[in-house]
């Protein structure tokens, strides 16, 4: 049972133009969500994250947008770079045992066209 | 000034052996994890460690052992290996607290033949 889906497994967008990569989840007691970028080869690097009491958390180029009662984040990268094509995992963390459990989705591969 | 290291990168060995990954964070973190990516992209947890002190195990076959001799590291150890194991090993850390942004060590990429 997948708790947390991305159910684009990629997109492609132009060059300066805005990316959305989506996310749904199922477990309404997770309590952070996380965004985690990945390049061929090496481990996942955080990008940002959001508390679930807040609905946007913004951070440059990158801001990720929360609804709660639809249980689905969204990124969205704008202006979108080349440099931005990497593989993008939707993360959402709950407490066990005292401490956070991590749960990924499968990720969402995005191609940025120059 | 590497923050979450793998050794090895890479391992290719045959069915039956056994072998360990060996995993180092230099970032101060408490708690250290280790994750299973399959074929089909899934990054799942398999364990987590904080303070040396197992916290999570994910329904993980008994042949998996980790093993942290400090805080700083945290090792896996794998018995009798089977084609299934094939996959890439990610090591994480993070600080306790509220939306502990996890490092992530480069991987391990075993091939068991």
């Amino acid at each position: 049972d997948q708790q947390v889906k991305q159910n684009s497994p990629s997109l492609s967008v132009q060059e300066g133009r805005i990316s959305i990569l989506n996310c749904d989840y199922t477990n309404s007691m997770f309590d952070y969500f996380l965004w985690y970028k990945k390049y061929p080869a090496e481990g996942p690097t955080f990008l940002i994250s959001i508390s679930s009491i807040k609905d946007k958390n913004e951070d440059g180029r990158f801001t990720v947008f929360l609804n709660k009662s639809a249980k689905h984040l969204s990124l969205h990268i704008v202006p979108s770079q080349p440099g931005d094509s990497a593989v993008y995992f939707c993360a959402a963390s709950e407490i066990t045992s005292g401490t956070y459990k991590y749960i990924f989705g499968t990720g969402t591969r995005l191609k940025v066209l120059a | 000034d590497t923050a979450v290291s793998q050794t090895p990168k890479y391992l290719v060995t045959q069915m039956g052996n056994d072998k360990s990954i060996k995993c180092e964070q230099n970032l101060g973190h408490d708690t250290m994890y280790w994750y299973k990516q399959d074929s089909k992209k899934f990054l799942k947890i398999m364990f987590s460690y904080n303070n040396k002190e197992l916290i999570i195990n994910e329904t993980v076959p008994n042949r998996f052992s980790p093993k942290s001799p400090d805080k700083a590291h945290l090792n896996l150890h794998i018995n009798s290996l089977e084609l299934g194991d094939s996959a890439v090993y990610f090591c994480a850390s993070s600080l306790q607290g509220g939306g502990g942004t996890q490092y992530f060590g480069p991987g391990t990429r075993l091939l068991v033949l």
